[in-house]
């Protein structure tokens, strides 16, 4: 799996939009740009996954470069309750078959 | 989606005792499940890949002896800490790939997660 880059931590206010940027140089043809959030003493969620362009559901977007180097997850108008750890991984598409690699994440704080 | 479930969800024993955790997929069959170890401040690492109906695959400096993993049926995978110490006080995670198809298809879903303080 491709190695991944993200800030150790964040700080936000409710309300602002946060966007978390991932490094990943060495991500190959096949993979696909997954975004994980774990909160404190529970198991990671799957966020948003992406190949190219931009992809939203209802709790983010997540914006790629042509260049597939890197990528943005964007949390729209943040809560206390986005105060999380957020990782970025990168893999092919099947990693559902297969174990993933978690990187060091980035850890968000949220204050009021 | 579909839910993983652990138990219990906090164990604390003596030294010297074994634990078991178990992980179910509550709604959808998982012939491989995995196992991960998180410690305070720090990313889940893999421990092992639980595989039903075979052996399960170790990752290197995880003693198989000491983290038995048992894949008993489709929905169940158990780990049994044997003879805990200390040092494995730790937040255990499973997590299992869905099988169903569609864009959700490709991701993992973790279970809850399993807090085990040894004293």
């Amino acid at each position: 799996l491709a190695k991944t880059t993200q800030p150790i931590s964040m700080d936000s206010y409710e309300g602002q939009e946060v966007n978390i940027t991932c490094s990943h140089n060495n991500i190959a043809t096949n993979d696909y740009i997954t975004w994980y959030q774990q909160f404190p003493s529970q198991g990671p969620r799957f966020i948003i996954q992406g190949y190219k362009t931009k992809v939203t559901n209802e709790v983010a977007s997540l914006f790629i470069p042509a260049d597939r180097k890197s990528s943005t997850l964007s949390l729209p108008r943040v809560s206390l309750s986005d105060t999380a750890v957020y990782y970025c991984l990168v893999g092919v598409r099947d990693t559902g078959r297969r174990a993933l690699t978690f990187g060091s994440g980035t850890r968000l704080q949220v204050q009021p | 989606g579909a839910v993983v479930s652990q138990h219990p969800s906090r164990v604390i024993c003596k030294s010297g005792t074994s634990v078991k955790i178990e992980c179910r997929s509550l709604d959808f069959q998982a012939t491989t499940m995995f196992w991960y170890r998180q410690f305070p401040k720090q990313s889940l690492m893999l421990m092992a890949t639980s595989n039903e109906g075979s052996k399960a695959t170790y990752e290197q400096g995880v003693e198989k002896d000491k983290f038995l993993i048992n894949h008993a049926s489709l929905t169940l995978s158990t780990l049994t800490v044997t003879s805990a110490h200390p040092e494995d006080s730790s937040f255990y995670i499973c997590s299992a790939p869905s099988a169903s198809g569609g864009a959700g298809a490709d991701t993992q879903y973790f279970g809850p997660g399993t807090r085990l303080t040894v004293l």
